[in-house]
């Protein structure tokens, strides 16, 4: 059965904070992805990465850099985390060649107060 | 920019069919994606149309039309347990392919 873990469910940081978001998959997969979810505004793509050691800016990469040393791990880190960083934060990982159906974490919930 | 426009909130009665429709604007476009999220969880993927044309998942069916950037998903004999978020999600083409998922239409369906 595929699946993608987050390090926490639930995250309470300090504004200014580093702050470390750890995912990973068990599915052998070569992409992975972190988006961000808040209501009314969908997920949207932070970064995405389809191998290790590379990454690709998503469409709202600004306060945020991502790790990939292994295949099946992928870092979200929020080098000086900000209030306006509070939200859920979920991980994804699919197969290459078929990123239209990708395996979703249980997300994070980040507060930054 | 690249953007999909979808209703944000639909209701319909237990047995129903309900329509879900998503338009979008988008370069490099691959295909459209189906996905579903229950209150708390985690998105699902329901399906994937790369070619114009319906496709049918059991109560479940996806539509697209390229020449019209347009796209529906098809919910029959609802039920309960489909009440939920629903998302639809551009694939792009570009560094290794990636999705842009439109804003998200949560069903009600009541008894």
């Amino acid at each position: 059965d595929v699946k993608v873990t987050q390090s926490s469910r639930y995250l309470v940081k300090r504004t200014g904070e580093k702050v470390f978001l750890e995912c990973v998959q068990d599915m052998d997969h070569e992409n992975m992805f972190w988006y961000r979810q808040d209501p009314g505004l969908g997920l949207r793509l932070i970064y995405f990465s389809y191998d290790v050691k590379m990454k690709e800016k998503g469409d709202i990469p600004e306060g945020y850099s991502v790790s990939r040393e292994k295949k099946e791990r992928f870092s979200l880190i929020l080098e000086s985390a900000s209030t306006n960083q509070t939200s859920m934060y979920l991980c994804a990982s699919s197969d290459r060649g078929t990123s239209y159906e990708q395996y979703f974490g249980p997300g994070t919930r980040l507060t930054v107060t | 920019g690249q953007s999909l426009e979808q209703p944000s909130e639909v209701t319909a009665v237990e047995g129903a069919i309900v329509q879900i429709n998503c338009t979008y604007q988008t370069s490099g476009f691959y295909g459209l994606s189906w996905y579903q999220q229950h209150d708390g969880g985690a998105p699902t993927f329901l399906s994937y149309n790369a070619l114009d044309g319906l496709e049918e998942t059991g109560r479940f069916s996806s539509f697209l039309s390229r020449s019209d950037s347009y796209g529906y998903l098809l919910l029959q004999e609802l039920q309960m347990k489909d009440s939920a978020s629903y998302f639809c999600a551009a694939m792009i083409y570009n560094q290794g392919g990636k999705l842009i998922f439109g804003q998200g239409t949560e069903l009600s369906v009541k008894p």
